[in-house]
């Protein structure tokens, strides 16, 4: 059975600071990960992706993957009231059609 | 990114009846994927879904019940049967990039009474 795990918050980071999501997975063969913010009542909404190791980055967010300690993160810097959602971390493994999806960890950005 | 469309956004539907869904992209795409998020919960893949190829479902999901059509590289349909309060949920179709990454359609809510 593979696995993603996910804290479910909520995590409450003040405006302006860095939120940090962490992941982990246990399937050791898996290959790609990917993050997904979710606005209550909508549909998931693709952030990034990420395939090696190290660090990627995109405007405001940073993916960090570590496969030999099974973990992918996301950082949101200068956090806005707007980032305020459910972040999803998805994981694929050797079959690269299928998705693993954590339960997600509810952000809360206050002013 | 591809854009996707649902039909219907929402229904409300007595139980032992049944409801279509469909998903339409703007694009031909490969891969389309079906899955189930019901409240407060994360995603359940119910089936994924190539052209010309019957649908390969996921373990506790069975065709006579979610039975799924892919006629053409840009649509597809969900079918929820024989509804029960339990089948409320959100349905959500998804499509898979070229770099394996999916994107979502907007989300069918379904509540059955």
């Amino acid at each position: 059975q593979k696995e993603v795990e996910q804290n479910s918050g909520p995590l409450s980071v003040p405006e302006g600071a860095i939120a940090s999501l962490n992941c982990t997975y246990s399937d050791r063969g898996s290959q790609s990960f990917f993050w997904y913010r979710q606005y209550s009542g909508k549909s998931p909404e693709l952030i990034m992706f990420i395939y090696s190791n190290g660090d990627k980055e995109d405007g405001r967010f940073t993916a960090q993957l570590n496969k030999a300690s099974q973990y992918v993160s996301l950082l949101i810097r200068d956090s806005q009231p707007s980032d305020s959602a459910t972040y999803l971390c998805a994981v694929n493994g050797n079959n690269f059609n299928k998705f693993y999806f954590g339960s997600g960890t509810k952000l809360n950005v206050k002013p | 990114s591809a854009v996707i469309s649902q039909k219907p956004s929402r229904d409300i539907c007595q139980r032992g009846t049944s409801l279509t869904i469909q998903c339409q992209v703007d694009s031909q795409v490969t891969m389309m994927f079906w899955y189930r998020q019901q409240p407060g919960q994360s995603l359940t893949l119910i089936a994924t879904a190539n052209q010309g190829s019957e649908a390969t479902y996921e373990s506790g999901f069975v065709i006579d019940k979610f039975p799924i059509s892919r006629p053409n590289l840009t649509f597809s349909t969900l079918t929820v049967s024989n509804m029960s309060p339990e089948d409320s949920s959100i349905y959500l179709c998804s499509v898979q990039g070229q770099s394996y990454e999916q994107y979502f359609g907007p989300g069918t809510r379904l509540t059955v009474t």
